[in-house]
């Protein structure tokens, strides 16, 4: 069974400060790795997508990926009350075209 | 603008009802997938199709049926809703099967 884990938390941190939010996989097959946002109530939206090793940034977010260790994870730089949310983490696999979601990190940045 | 849509946000059923939840997305992407999403339990995949008239079963298709007769609509079909149907329904399409998948905005049913 091909997984994707991530702490549930939550996971508090303080206005401005920056969240960090980890990811494992088991399956080294996989090819690309996306983080979700959402939003209580809501449906998932993509914040990032990473499909080499190293960082990739956009804005206030960093994702950071590595293979070896199998292991992919979310930076948030200034952190903001409006970040507060559950994020997932998803896999995807082109051998067997798999695409697997973790049970998601819920965020909440405190004022 | 990338957009898929559901056909209600929320939903009412009796036990028993054969339940029809509907599924469109205008970005002419193959794949399209059915998840339902409990407190605790993350996203299941119910169903998933790669193509127009295929499909495959996900994680929990039990209970559940779909159909995808034209490329930018799919269907879930609950035979005989019960209660422990009761659930966020969402659809999410992509356009390869490994690639990023866009969500609609789901569907709240709610089996009494």
């Amino acid at each position: 069974q091909k997984e994707v884990e991530q702490n549930s938390g939550p996971l508090s941190v303080p206005e401005g400060a920056i969240a960090s939010l980890n990811c494992t996989y088991s399956d080294r097959g996989s090819q690309s790795f996306f983080w979700y946002r959402q939003y209580s109530g809501k449906s998932p939206e993509l914040i990032m997508s990473i499909y080499s090793n190293g960082d990739k940034e956009d804005g206030r977010f960093t994702a950071q990926l590595n293979k070896a260790s199998q292991y992919v994870s979310l930076l948030i730089r200034d952190s903001q009350p409006s970040d507060s949310a559950t994020y997932l983490c998803a896999s995807g696999e082109n051998y067997g075209q798999n695409f697997v979601f973790g049970p998601g990190t819920r965020l909440s940045v405190l004022p | 603008d990338v957009k898929v849509t559901q056909s209600s946000r929320y939903l009412v059923k009796r036990t028993g009802e054969k339940v029809f939840l509907e599924c469109v997305q205008d970005m002419d992407h193959e794949n399209m997938f059915w998840y339902r999403q409990d407190p605790g339990l993350g996203l299941r995949l119910i169903y998933f199709s790669y193509d127009v008239k295929m499909k495959e079963k996900g994680d929990i298709p039990e209970g559940y049926s779909v159909s995808r007769e034209k490329k930018e609509r799919f269907s879930l079909i609950l035979e005989s809703a019960s209660t422990n149907q009761t659930s966020m329904y969402l659809c999410a399409s992509s356009l390869i099967s490994v690639d990023e998948q866009f969500f609609g905005p789901g569907t709240r049913l709610t089996v009494l």
